[in-house]
This record gives C-alpha cells, structure tokens and sequence, in this order.
C-alpha cells in the first residue's frame, strides 16, 4: 500500500492549457514537499509546505496543503512544453526524518 | 556553491559481484540520505545519516546492503552479491539539518544494472 497516492499517474496537455495535480494519504504529514524530476537527473525541490490550509505559488504553480495535512494539491497554469517532467509529492511523518514520495506524476506538455 | 555530487553515473555489474556507489554531500550539510528509485516509482528511503552515524536504517532491505559516512562528509553505499532486483537508481541527498521540515537536495543518482 502506497502511503502518498498521486494522481493522475500520467498527463499529457497541449500548451497554454492548466492542470492539477493531485496527492492524498490517509496520514498526517508534518511537511510535505514537491519535487520536479527530469530524465537521468535527481529531483529538484520545488516547495515545501508546512501549516494546514498553506497556500505557496512560484510563478505559475501553485501548491496548496490541505487542512488536515494529509493532502497536497499542485497546479500549473498556462503550462509550457518546458513544465515537462516527472513531479513528485513527500512528506514527513510526525518525529521522522525519512521522506515518504508518492509514485509521481509524469506530465508531458506538448508544443 | 557545488551541489550533491554521485560517482560512477552509472554501474554495471553482474549477479554475484560487490559494488561501492559514492555520495559527495553539500559541504556543510550533516544530514545525508541514500534511496532507491525504480522504474515508474517514487523514490524509496534506505538509510539516513546525522554526522557520522546511521541514524535510521530501517529502509535497508537486507544484509547485503551497507552504508557508511566515516567522516560525517562523504558515504558510501555498498552492496554485496549483487543481485539482479537491485538494479535501480540510487540517489543520495543531503540537508543542513538545521530547519525541522528537512528539505533535502538530491544528487544525480547512480544507475546500477546488475546482469
């Protein structure tokens, strides 16, 4: 059993269009982060979040953590072939310093 | 300043062997931690270090997996009589373990094929 569901698992868009990404647990996270992937690369943080109800935006993303912390929510507007990647939801359990990463989410934006 | 830096980018070896995977943390950084991720999955904790000291091993997933940090610097992932499940991309990160939400910087990962 996956601690962090993310979905959808795969998304392909055209340019311009938005999107959301979605990542859900039964469990309450004390952080939670997203990270962006690139092929033969490590993730690259993006955000973290860390008070229920948190709203963070970086450009045209916009990350939102639930108020129970057991959720995250990621989206991107207007999006360009150069968002492509896979991202990436972890979070941290309470007393833990191990990060738990859900499965991704691979988008592709297409030109 | 320089990033995480991991060496070889890529190992192949066959069933059987013993490899060495090396990690360079973010100088300064006391916090440092292997994963594995395989294909199509998100990356899976095995061993985290605070200084010298394995903090948390428990994602290990057998005996044949080892990891050290004699220096509190740089680790070394060593894994014997390789097999070939363990093919995978091991990442290692490092953090300052100075903020309590632990935000982790990744390395560029070592792919490991096992034949």
């Amino acid at each position: 059993t996956q601690l962090l569901e993310q979905s959808p698992q795969f998304l392909s868009i055209q340019e311009g269009e938005n999107l959301t990404v979605y990542c859900n647990s039964s469990s309450v996270f004390s952080s939670l982060q997203w990270y962006r992937q690139e092929p033969g690369e490590g993730p690259v943080l993006l955000v973290t979040v860390v008070t229920g109800g948190e709203v963070k935006k970086l450009k045209r993303l916009t990350f939102q953590f639930g108020d129970a912390r057991k959720d995250s929510s990621l989206h991107i507007t207007a999006a360009q072939p150069g968002d492509t990647g896979l991202y990436l939801c972890a979070g941290l359990l309470g007393g833990s310093e191990k990060l738990v990463f859900g499965k991704g989410t691979k988008l592709t934006v297409n030109p | 300043g320089a990033g995480v830096s991991q060496t070889p980018s890529n190992k192949v070896t066959e069933k059987g062997k013993y490899v060495e995977l090396r990690c360079d943390p973010i100088s300064g950084h006391t916090a440092l931690y292997w994963y594995r991720q395989s294909l199509g999955q998100g990356p899976e904790f095995l061993i985290y270090f605070q200084g010298t000291g394995a903090a948390d091993d428990s994602g290990l997933p057998n005996d044949r997996f080892f990891a050290v940090r004699p220096e509190g610097s740089v680790s070394t992932l060593k894994i014997q009589r390789t097999e070939r499940g363990d093919s995978a991309v091991y990442l290692c990160a490092s953090s300052s373990g100075q903020v309590s939400y632990n935000e982790q910087f990744f390395g560029p990962g070592t792919r490991l094929t096992v034949l």
